[in-house]
């Protein structure tokens, strides 16, 4: 199994402002995911990263709103810039784990934006 | 795009009644995989299926995968208030490597 850290646990953050949130695994893995969850609602992949290439974003999600690094192979970041408080969230990073594929989760990052 | 549904959204039990989540997908799934959630935290990997009408068993959990493999179950048996939590089924078709997450069924247990 992987385990995963995330920083900051929470915080709150003026609108207009950019927040990054970091992700560290405890081994090395190819895909890293980071997903949206919003209170009481499901989880919403916002994007896949791979080590040494660019971000892969789904539908409704863009680079320039957040933007994601992948510097190796235990390490992402996600940023949300220009944050509303439509942002207040919960965000999650994910990996895959050997043999079965299950993913497992950071235990996330509860954004409100005020 | 694929998507998943899943009923019902919450469900509340009297501890020791049994509780069923359904799931369904659009497109056929190579996999279904069940996570738990619970208040608070975040999802953790229960399960995976695979194979056509295949059925797995944890102690009081029952997890189905249809024929069609486009739709799954999960059945607790004589629910008890650590089963209280979100469960939510979540699928992969094709060769895409991600997945994808139906609503979740909140699970209430009132002893």
């Amino acid at each position: 199994s992987a385990v995963i850290s995330q920083k900051p646990s929470r915080d709150i953050c003026q609108r207009g402002t950019s927040l990054t949130i970091q992700c560290q695994v405890d081994s090395q893995v190819t895909m890293m995911f980071w997903y949206r969850q919003q209170p009481g609602q499901s989880l919403t992949l916002i994007a896949t990263a791979n080590q040494g290439s660019e971000a892969t974003y789904e539908s409704g999600f863009v680079i320039d709103k957040f933007p994601i690094s992948r510097p190796n192979l235990t390490f992402s970041t996600l940023t949300v810039s220009n944050m509303s408080p439509e942002d207040s969230s919960i965000y999650l990073c994910s990996v895959d784990g050997v043999g079965d594929y299950e993913q497992y989760f950071g235990p996330g990052t509860r954004l409100t934006v005020t | 795009g694929q998507q998943v549904m899943q009923i019902p959204q919450y469900q509340h039990v009297q501890e020791g009644e049994d509780f069923t989540t359904y799931c369904n997908s659009s497109t056929t799934l190579s996999n279904i995989q069940w996570y738990k959630q619970r208040p608070g935290g975040h999802p953790v990997f229960l399960i995976q299926l695979v194979k056509s009408g295949e059925v797995k068993k944890q102690k009081r959990l029952t997890f189905q995968f249809g024929e069609a493999k486009k739709n799954s179950s999960l059945h607790i048996t004589a629910t008890q208030t650590t089963d209280v939590g979100t469960y939510f089924c979540a699928g992969r078709s094709g060769g895409y490597n991600k997945l994808i997450f139906g609503a979740g069924t909140r699970l209430a247990v009132h002893p």
